[in-house]
């Protein structure tokens, strides 16, 4: 069946520019993760959902990060007043939401890159 | 906090050697622990898992023992080949989080 995929694959925006990354989850996957990936570094969380709800956003780095999941499965991470330290691989992950156990599957991720 | 401390790489060997990638953990508890692989041009895919002491994860030769005692995870490999050169991710879970280590990039040469 097809995995997570991730819209688009590469974006390209100026500082100060307002973006939106969008996460399909696999179906039937009620949980859904969001991670960021600089360069030479490992993946790290911002956020999580467990439906609609953000379950834990302890992640995102400050408020100009925003992430929504309306009606439970595509999810749209959303980025104010971008700045060069943006620039990473925003990775989205789905899980079946068994409780502390089940595996995440992840998208190949979007490049995100801020002039 | 809980980190996951992998040695750094690149990582080159001839095919057929033995691969070792060291992985060493802090965290309260006995959480979880992975390691995740990233091939040239694909996603993070889950090579193996622990979910306790003494457990052995293994999958396509790779194999990792959960070592309490020196909070490692090591993950080898009896005979490398060249399509296992990729990005490998040791990692641990957190509640619904996963913490991952920096990556260790291994080339396989032929």
């Amino acid at each position: 069946g097809a995995g997570v995929s991730q819209t688009p694959s590469n974006k390209v925006t100026e500082k100060g520019k307002y973006v939106e990354l969008r996460c399909d989850p696999i179906s039937g996957h009620t949980a859904l993760y969001w991670y960021r990936q600089s360069l030479g570094q490992g993946p790290e969380f911002l956020i999580y959902f467990q439906g609609t709800g953000a379950a834990d956003d302890s992640g995102l780095p400050n408020d100009r990060f925003f992430a929504v999941r309306p009606e439970g499965s595509v999810s749209t991470l959303k980025i104010q007043r971008t700045e060069r330290g943006d620039s990473a691989v925003y990775l989205c992950a789905s899980s079946l939401g068994l409780a502390g156990a089940d595996e995440q599957f992840f998208g190949p991720g979007t490049r995100l890159t801020v002039l | 906090g809980d980190s996951v401390t992998q040695m750094e790489g690149p990582v080159t060997l001839s095919e057929e050697a033995f691969l070792t990638i060291n992985c060493t953990y802090t965290a309260t508890g006995y959480p979880s622990l992975f390691w995740y692989v990233q091939y040239p041009g694909e996603g993070l895919q889950l090579l193996l898992k622990a979910t306790k002491a003494d457990d052995k994860g293994s999958n396509k030769g790779f194999e990792a023992t959960y070592r309490k005692e020196t909070t490692s995870f090591h993950l080898e490999k009896g005979s490398v080949q060249v399509s296992d050169s990729a990005v490998y991710f040791c990692a641990l879970r957190r509640d619904d989080k996963i913490i991952f280590g920096k990556g260790t990039r291994l080339h396989i040469l032929p």
